[in-house]
């Protein structure tokens, strides 16, 4: 069965700091790839996602997150946080139409 | 079309009592999903629908959780004989066909808790 890793579980940055967050998968076959921010009081929301092609993608609010296929890996980045970053964010694989979460990476953002 | 909603927000159950949950999808989405989701953990899912077809459940899904789309739009979660174990989020999705067949758009989410 799928899994999927974030290797952060709490990443705590000040503004203007970068961000990289980790996300590695299990199955090798074809798979949709996913990135969802749950900012504090709403529900998920799509940041960004991965189906075929450049496997640089580009999401909202300048995220952007790397397919690196010979590893597994999803990894989600931005240049430059803001306060308004502080959130959970959760890497899924969808395959066949189910979707595998990991666990979250809570982020929070110092002003 | 204001998204997925999900009624109620908040169930408080004492434990053996049976519990109905709605989630009403975008409209013409014909993918219907069903997540629990734990404190610290991401979304377990649960089962989903294509139309009125029950396509796929989860072996988390036990015997006392049954879920129904009977016409192809709403659907609803029934829990039997609730546990204190069963206290979770209940995440509602959907997606549309085609290309985007497999994004989903998230409901806020059911949070039961079981006394």
């Amino acid at each position: 069965a799928q899994s999927v890793s974030q290797h952060n579980h709490h990443v705590i940055l000040s503004e203007a700091a970068s961000l990289e967050l980790g996300c590695n998968y299990s199955y090798g076959g074809t798979v949709n790839l996913f990135w969802y921010v749950q900012y504090p009081g709403q529900h998920l929301q799509l940041l960004l996602k991965y189906f075929s092609g450049d496997p640089l993608v580009k999401g909202i609010k300048g995220f952007e997150a790397e397919f690196i296929k010979s590893k597994f890996s999803f990894n989600l980045r931005k240049p430059s946080v803001q306060w308004s970053d502080t959130a959970e964010y959760f890497c899924a694989v969808n395959e066949a139409g189910k979707s595998t979460f990991g666990d979250g990476t809570t982020l929070t953002v110092k002003p | 079309d204001t998204g997925v909603s999900q009624d109620p927000r908040h169930k408080i159950t004492k434990r053996g009592q049976n519990v109905t949950f709605r989630c009403d999808p975008i409209s013409e989405h014909n993918r219907l999903y069903w997540y629990r989701q734990t404190l610290g953990q991401g979304p377990e899912f649960l089962t989903y629908f294509q139309n009125e077809a029950q396509l796929e459940k989860s072996r988390l899904l036990s015997d006392r959780f049954s879920a129904e789309r009977p016409k192809g739009s709403f659907s609803t979660l029934e829990i039997q004989r609730t546990e204190q174990g069963d206290s979770a989020m209940y995440l509602c999705a959907s997606s549309q066909p085609g290309l985007e067949l497999h994004e989903q758009y998230f409901g806020p989410g059911t949070r039961l808790t079981v006394t």
